[in-house]
């Protein structure tokens, strides 16, 4: 496709229940992000993937959350155990190369935790 | 650590007048400053980003900001809106050259009224 692709867009869950995000990357990229926006703020870093591997995981609120990205490619983010406060919009970038080069955001999915 | 702080939640502005939107910075590094902007529904867009030399940067849509490294600012102006830019707009920084670890600001609302 021609630009970063997520899905669902929409997704409303019952709290405790398990959760999966994914992001399509555009073509190539092999830097992939993922960022939370919750309502009335900026996005907050949460991990960063280059290639296979998530080389900074820093921004993972706790141990619920975890991303995978297997070939380098797609990426999926997990959330298990939901709460309420999980009520975000969880967007996906991907990159060509490192810092300062231009991150190209998704749509984002919009998570409802009820 | 870095900090972004948007000074003005919300601008509202007449078409055709000028506008400024204003954003500083914290850090004990260097960085990267970045503008993007989100229009309703879709994903986040970079206008402009300033990465080194001349301070004055100018990006898409006849945007243009100034990076200030005694004030350490990056206000983002346009010397005449459209209807158009009504949007929210972000400014962030990434302090680690390697990737694009964005720290952003919680975003200014530009309304443009005819």
């Amino acid at each position: 496709g021609a630009g970063v692709s997520q899905t669902p867009s929409n997704k409303v869950t019952e709290k405790g229940k398990y959760v999966e995000l994914r992001c399509d990357p555009i073509s190539g990229h092999t830097a992939l992000y993922w960022y939370r926006q919750s309502l009335g703020q900026g996005p907050e870093f949460l991990i960063y993937f280059q290639g296979t591997g998530a080389a900074d995981d820093s921004g993972l609120p706790n141990d619920r959350f975890f991303a995978v990205r297997p070939e380098g490619s797609v990426s999926t983010l997990k959330i298990q155990r939901t709460e309420r406060g999980d009520s975000a919009v969880y967007l996906c970038a991907s990159s060509s190369k490192g810092g300062g080069t231009e991150a190209f955001f998704g749509q984002g999915t919009r998570l409802t935790v009820v | 650590a870095q900090s972004v702080t948007q000074l003005d939640s919300q601008v509202p502005v007449f078409e055709e007048a000028p506008v400024e939107l204003r954003c500083n910075y914290s850090s004990s590094v260097s960085v990267y400053l970045f503008w993007y902007v989100q229009y309703p529904n879709q994903g986040l867009q970079l206008l402009l980003k300033y990465l080194s030399g001349s301070t004055l940067v100018k990006g898409i849509n006849g945007f243009e900001a100034e990076f200030n490294k005694s004030q350490t600012s990056f206000h983002l102006r346009k010397p005449s809106v459209h209807i158009s830019d009504t949007a929210e707009y972000f400014c962030a920084v990434s302090a680690n050259r390697g990737y694009n670890k964005l720290i952003f600001g919680a975003g200014t609302r530009l309304a443009v009224h005819p």
